[in-house]
């Protein structure tokens, strides 16, 4: 079972606000992904990070941002949300290394509902 | 570009049977495959992986085979219980840069009848 967590589990937001989405993980792993998954569908990689102050966009272009400043966290923000930010979002995370490092452990999810 | 993509969105068994989930994929630069499996509102739970430089790998009553040839990957489970019902993705790495980065197909419903 993987370690990482995620908070909130569900959120209901209005168009406008603020919203930051905690994910932590207590493996001491150095990557760590965001995904945006809608209902039924695959997952896309939004951000991703390498390690302490590293942060890449990912695959699926996304007005949310992210920060890397403890191995351990890896928030996402978003700064104004808008009904088509409604997804959950899956905060993942592995080693680093060719030998281990291709596995990546996903958290729980975050259901994100603007309204 | 490349995607990985899975024949059948929805595959219904009876409890017992051997469960077959399909995924082909096209990117030949990938040299790793994992399968996820999900559950309803949870995140996805690693299942079994496999390097390219292998064609078959078994675990706890799941076994993946890779065809390289057609670009071909499968998970079986076998004896399917109803706790196999959710959604089944394959994921793809590449074999040079990307770093961790997977590509994921659009997913397999199981359903699992009793």
């Amino acid at each position: 079972e993987a370690d990482i967590y995620q908070t909130p589990r569900y959120l209901v937001i209005g168009t406008g606000k603020k919203i930051t989405l905690e994910c932590s993980q207590t493996m001491g792993h150095d990557k760590m992904y965001w995904y945006q998954q809608d209902p039924g569908m695959e997952l896309h990689l939004i951000h991703y990070s390498y390690g302490v102050n590293s942060t890449e966009k990912g695959d699926l272009s996304s007005e949310s941002t992210v920060s890397r400043i403890r191995t351990e966290h890896f928030p996402l923000t978003l700064e104004s949300a808008r009904p088509s930010h409604t997804s959950q979002y899956l905060c993942a995370s592995s080693e680093s290394g060719a030998a281990s490092g291709n596995t990546i452990y996903f958290g729980e999810g975050s259901w994100l509902t603007v309204v | 570009g490349e995607s990985v993509g899975l024949h059948l969105p929805t595959l219904s068994v009876q409890e017992g049977d051997n469960s077959i989930i399909n995924c082909a994929y096209s990117n030949s630069a990938s040299d790793y495959f994992i399968w996820y499996k999900q559950e309803s509102g949870k995140g996805p739970q690693f299942i079994i992986d496999i390097r390219s430089n292998m064609d078959k790998r078994q675990g706890q009553r799941v076994t993946v085979l890779l065809n390289k040839t057609v670009k071909h990957l499968s998970l079986q489970i076998a004896a399917t219980q109803p706790g196999d019902s959710a959604v089944y993705f394959c994921a793809e790495k590449p074999r040079t840069g990307g770093g961790n980065k997977l590509t994921f197909g659009t997913g397999t419903q199981l359903k699992v009848e009793l």
